[in-house]
């Protein structure tokens, strides 16, 4: 079936330098995309979304790209933080369905 | 802010026994939404409901069973507990206004022995 999956299981990157976490999707039908962010034993916790209209979206440090020709999804993290360490989930979501999909995860290390 | 609770947040139970999840959406929230989240992999959808009623169904086993109350609470109970079933159940919910944006509750860790 069609899934939202990530092209890296850890990305580390140097505290204060940028991260930038990718995502791949295939079901062309999907018209909203959520960032979560789960640290360890907690609930996903959302971050930014993007609807399939937009191009690009941008929160406060983070920024989410949408290529619907490659069907490619990324957060960028600015000036990242010890507190972003965590594992972070692109979801999809089909218009007419409840369920969110999610892909599988990257765990984002910061390094001092 | 006020969010998602969940109940009980850790619970261990034996093989073939019931369990029973409870999740109390963020107020004026009225669709929730249940995950199943094993070691190491991302959320897997259960069930939804919105108002009261089941919106959507996705991988839930046919012994898992949930329904929402009146006052938008909502419940997820497991029968015939396996080994397989240990993993974080999480609840979402979601406002009428904003219904694609789930906000997920901390979870309840089952450990089924």
């Amino acid at each position: 079936g069609e899934s939202v999956g990530l092209h890296l299981p850890t990305l580390s990157v140097q505290e204060g330098d940028n991260s930038i976490i990718n995502c791949a999707y295939s079901n062309s039908a999907s018209d909203y995309f959520i960032w979560y962010k789960q640290e360890s034993g907690k609930g996903p916790q959302f971050i930014i979304d993007i609807r399939s209209n937009m191009d690009k979206r941008q929160g406060q440090r983070v920024t989410v790209l949408l290529n619907k020709t490659v069907k490619h999804l990324s957060l960028q993290i600015a000036a990242t933080q010890p507190g972003d360490s965590a594992v972070y989930f692109c979801a999809e979501n089909d218009e007419g369905a409840d369920g969110l999909t999610f892909g599988k995860g990257t765990h984002l290390i910061i390094q001092p | 802010a006020a969010g998602v609770i969940q109940s009980p947040r850790h619970l261990i139970k034996e093989k073939r026994e019931t369990a029973t999840l409870k999740c109390y959406p963020i107020p004026r929230h009225d669709t929730v939404y249940w995950y199943q989240q094993g070691p190491g992999q991302d959320p897997q959808f259960l069930i939804s409901f919105y108002e009261k009623m089941q919106s959507d169904k996705g991988s839930i086993p046919d012994r898992f069973s949930a329904q929402q109350f009146s006052d938008y609470h909502s419940e997820l109970n497991m029968s015939s507990l396996e080994l397989g079933d240990s993993a974080l159940y999480f609840c979402a919910s979601s406002s009428d206004t904003q219904r694609e944006t789930q906000y997920f509750g901390p979870g309840t860790r089952l450990l089924v022995l």
